[in-house]
């Protein structure tokens, strides 16, 4: 089965710095990759994702690259804020929508 | 739309009791997935359904877990007899065709 592999496990910057978070996926046959961010009592939210048809994405502040080839992903955060401080979950996809999880990236943003 | 419901959204029982814990997927959505979440273990993968159908239970971590979904709005998750080490955080999950998948609020359970 699919193996979701995530680092760093945790991350401190300074505000308006840029946060990478990285994941490796193993079956190849994964097609989406969400990412998602959960905050202290909260619930998963998904915040972006990307198909395999595409090498990258941009929304706003956030970025996620994907090398297929490579079978990594990346979450890239610029300008970081105090609100950006939150658990990081990278996933990947299968044809059925099961998704396998990452361990998480515990991102802490110091003003 | 109201997004993933679930209910209770905190239940406290004792050891041996049965729980059962509900989701109302967002409209339209034809997948639900059942999620469990604590410290130690990260966030697993338990249930998932597609148009009401079971595809994989194979998460369920034992016979005192069980799921139904009898109808595309809603779905169960049982659990009999409960046990300490089932205290966790479950979520409920639901995808629709364009693949996104979302999280209702959680149900957080302890078990004492």
């Amino acid at each position: 089965g699919e193996n979701v592999e995530q680092h760093p496990s945790t991350l401190s910057v300074q505000e308006g710095d840029s946060a990478v978070i990285k994941c490796t996926y193993s079956d190849s046959a994964s097609n989406y990759f969400p990412w998602y961010k959960q905050e202290l009592g909260k619930r998963p939210q998904l915040i972006i994702d990307i198909r395999s048809n595409v090498g990258e994405k941009k929304d706003q502040r956030i970025a996620v690259t994907l090398n297929k080839t490579a079978k990594h992903f990346s979450l890239h955060i610029t300008e970081t804020q105090p609100e950006d401080s939150a658990v990081y979950f990278c996933a990947a996809s299968d044809s059925w929508g099961k998704l396998q999880f990452g361990a998480g990236t515990q991102v802490v943003v110091t003003p | 739309d109201a997004g993933v419901i679930q209910s209770p959204r905190h239940e406290v029982t004792e050891m041996g009791q049965e729980v059962t814990l509900r989701c109302k997927p967002i409209s339209g959505h034809n997948s639900l997935f059942w999620y469990r979440q604590t410290m130690m273990r990260g966030l697993e993968l338990l249930i998932y359904f597609n148009n009401n159908v079971p595809i994989d239970d194979s998460g369920m971590p034992e016979d005192r877990f069980s799921a139904k979904m009898p109808n595309a709005s809603f779905s169960t998750l049982k659990i009999q007899p409960s046990e300490p080490r089932d205290s966790a955080v479950y979520f409920c999950a639901s995808t629709g065709v364009e693949g996104g998948q979302y999280f209702g609020p959680g149900t957080r359970l302890t078990v004492t």
